[in-house]
């Protein structure tokens, strides 16, 4: 069964500090990695990882996949109140049919 | 640009009620999907469209429907409402089903169902 495994899932930290939220998964045929941040309402697009080492970064915002051992990194330095959300891993296979499945989220909280 | 809109963005309706979500991106993307999401299960796959004119089941199917009326738009209905059907429900759209585009959602509906 394809499954998208987040960890932890929470997480409280002060401003400034750096935070390392993971993904790990098992799917057949595997086509992209996703990181999306949900605060309130709608997931908003982060990252989409395709290949293992390349570092996609945005800001203080960084991700990282591992075809190999399976897992994706997402880095965020300097933290921020603003940044307090729901980061969900989505990972894309087609299989016969297609499909997205979703871990169920880390919810980060920043204190100011 | 609007970018993908959802109506209702609340709805309560008791059981056995029947009603449809609207959905529609402005967007000229070929596929759409409808998601639930629950406390502690994630984003779970309802229906999607890869392109117009086609359908699909996804994870959860049972108890929903879908039409995909034009390349816009994306409608998913509830024949008969169950309490289990309580949800938040987001729409989303893609340039094309292939993995390698990122989604983009709608805003959601919180759906009640007594």
């Amino acid at each position: 069964e394809d499954k998208v495994v987040q960890s932890p899932l929470s997480l409280v930290v002060h401003e400034g500090d750096t935070v390392t939220l993971n993904c790990s998964y098992e799917v057949t045929n595997f086509r992209s990695l996703l990181w999306y941040k949900q605060e309130k309402k709608a997931p908003t697009f982060l990252f989409m990882l395709t290949s293992s080492g390349i570092e996609k970064k945005s800001g203080r915002l960084s991700s990282i996949l591992d075809k190999k051992e399976l897992f994706s990194i997402l880095n965020i330095t300097a933290t921020q109140t603003g940044d307090s959300a729901v980061y969900l891993c989505a990972v894309a296979s087609s299989s016969g049919t297609y499909k997205y499945i979703f871990g169920t989220g880390t919810r980060l909280k920043v204190l100011a | 640009n609007a970018g993908v809109t959802q109506t209702p963005k609340f709805q309560v309706l008791k059981t056995g009620q029947s009603m449809t979500l609207q959905c529609a991106q402005d967007m000229n993307h070929n596929s759409m999907y409808w998601y639930r999401q629950d406390p502690g299960m994630g984003l779970r796959l309802i229906y999607y469209s890869a392109s117009e004119g086609t359908t699909d089941k996804g994870e959860v199917p049972n108890g929903y429907n879908v039409s995909r009326l034009n390349k816009r738009e994306f409608s998913l209905r509830l024949e008969s409402a169950a309490p289990s059907q309580t949800s938040v429900y987001f729409c989303a759209s893609s340039l094309w089903a292939s993995g390698y585009n990122e989604q983009f959602f709608g805003p959601g509906t919180r759906l009640t169902v007594l």
